[in-house]
């Protein structure tokens, strides 16, 4: 069936150095992406989004690639800091009622 | 600002009773989704409302889940005969456009997690 899933379970980073989290969707229908961080004990929080038409977005030390040929998204984070801790979600938006489907999430853990 | 809210955080219930999970959207927020997030396997959709909807039983995975409108910025999700694979953490999102949510951010409110006994 359609699925978004993830690549690593787990990420551990240096403070400082980039990270890259990466997540494959398998329906080609889909034209909206998202990624969210997760804090423990916490909701979903947006970080950005990237429509199908694109093949690239920023924001404040966040990128998102997007490569329709592969299927595959990814989240770049530039200089981690520990406050970036959390468990990322990529998420594909279902229909247009908003529904989304979330991948299985990866957890960073940033070391000092 | 307000958030979304949920109560309660936690909840633990004998399998079998009905439970049911209160949610606080965002004033004036229009679209409520509720979300079953389990920990490995993501989160899927169980049902949604739109504000002149007082219920909506699209949910999966059966007719157990359906969700209330009482208040225009209240949901109630209810979940009739729990079973232990009901355990998770059940998520609040809503949206202020009231025809659909394609391209517009859900803000999410922090779970309720149902433990299932």
């Amino acid at each position: 069936g359609e699925s978004v899933g993830l690549h690593l379970p787990t990420l551990s980073v240096q403070e400082g150095d980039n990270s890259i989290i990466n997540c494959a969707y398998s329906n080609s229908a889909s034209d909206y992406f998202i990624w969210y961080k997760q804090e423990s004990g916490k909701g979903p929080q947006f970080i950005i989004d990237i429509r199908s038409n694109m093949d690239k977005r920023q924001g404040q030390r966040v990128t998102v690639l997007l490569n329709k040929t592969v299927k595959h998204l990814s989240l770049q984070i530039a200089a981690t800091q520990p406050g970036d801790s959390a468990v990322y979600f990529c998420a594909e938006n279902k229909d247009s009622w908003g529904k989304l489907q979330f991948g299985a999430g990866t957890q960073v853990v940033v070391t000092p | 600002g307000a958030g979304v809210s949920q109560s309660p955080r936690y909840k633990v219930a004998k399998r079998g009773r009905d439970v049911a999970l209160r949610c606080d959207s965002i004033s004036g927020h229009v679209t409520l989704y509720w979300y079953r997030q389990t920990l490995g396997q993501g989160s899927e959709v169980l049902t949604y409302s739109q504000s002149d909807a007082q219920r909506d039983k699209s949910g999966r995975p059966s007719g157990r889940f359906s969700a209330e409108r009482p208040e225009r910025s209240v949901s109630t999700l209810k979940i009739q005969r729990t079973e232990q694979g009901d355990s998770a953490v059940y998520l609040c999102a809503s949206i202020l456009v009231p025809t659909g949510g394609l391209y517009n951010e859900q803000f999410f409110g922090p779970g309720t997690r149902l433990t299932v006994l």
